[in-house]
């Protein structure tokens, strides 16, 4: 089945420093990707998202590129801010014969950002 | 336009009672799907509901159940609340669940405790 897998937390960080939180992916054919952020006390807010291979999402400074040969979609940002401290969780969509299908997320990452 | 919105925010049952939770999605989304987050066992999906009927289900007892109305508004609704069903009920909308490059948003969740 699909499955994704996150780097484990937690990762703590001094302002601007660069950020990298690795997510790889198994799926039998080709997803889409997502990286949704889930601030203390909140929902998930989608962050980006990578439909096609090689393409590149991005949002506020966070970028992730749709690896197929390397079934990966790490997270990078070149100078985390304090305001970044979240929750982070990768996620993929599969739907292999057209109906609905679910989002499968791996376990998130606790990022902690120090000023 | 209005985010999707869930009701109550907050709720408290005991063992063995029965909840409902609401969920109003995106204007013009049809589709509706629910998430349980749970600090032991992550982001799992329960099931997803369109055009008043349940497309997608997860892998829950039959305890755990919803139905969609036809203004596309959500209810699950849980019987028999065990201590572990303890957690964030999320509910998240799109507007075509057909194509996996489609957004779900995140409602702010419903934080369950049983006693």
């Amino acid at each position: 089945g699909n499955s994704v897998t996150q780097m484990e937390g937690p990762v703590t960080l001094s302002e601007e420093a660069f950020l990298t939180i690795n997510c790889t992916y198994t799926a039998t054919g080709y997803p889409s990707l997502f990286w949704y952020v889930q601030y203390p006390g909140e929902g998930l807010q989608l962050l980006l998202k990578a439909t096609k291979a090689d393409d590149k999402g991005s949002n506020k400074g966070f970028e992730a590129t749709y690896r197929k040969e390397t079934t990966s979609f790490h997270l990078e940002k070149g100078s985390v801010q304090v305001s970044d401290s979240a929750v982070y969780f990768c996620a993929l969509r599969y739907s292999p014969s057209g109906s609905a299908r679910q989002l499968t997320f791996g376990s998130g990452t606790q990022l902690t950002v120090l000023p | 336009k209005a985010g999707v919105t869930q009701t109550p925010r907050y709720l408290i049952k005991t063992r063995g009672q029965q909840v409902t939770l609401s969920c109003s999605p995106i204007s013009g989304h049809r589709s509706v799907s629910w998430y349980q987050q749970t600090p032991g066992q992550g982001l799992q999906f329960l099931f997803e509901y369109f055009s008043e009927t349940q497309r997608n289900k997860g892998n829950f007892p039959g305890r755990f159940s919803g139905r969609q109305f036809s203004n596309s508004r959500s209810e699950m609704n849980v019987s028999t609340l065990e201590l572990g069903d303890s957690a964030l009920y999320l509910c998240a909308s799109s507007s075509n669940p057909i194509w996996t490059e489609e957004t779900q948003y995140f409602g702010p969740g419903t934080r369950l405790l049983v006693l």
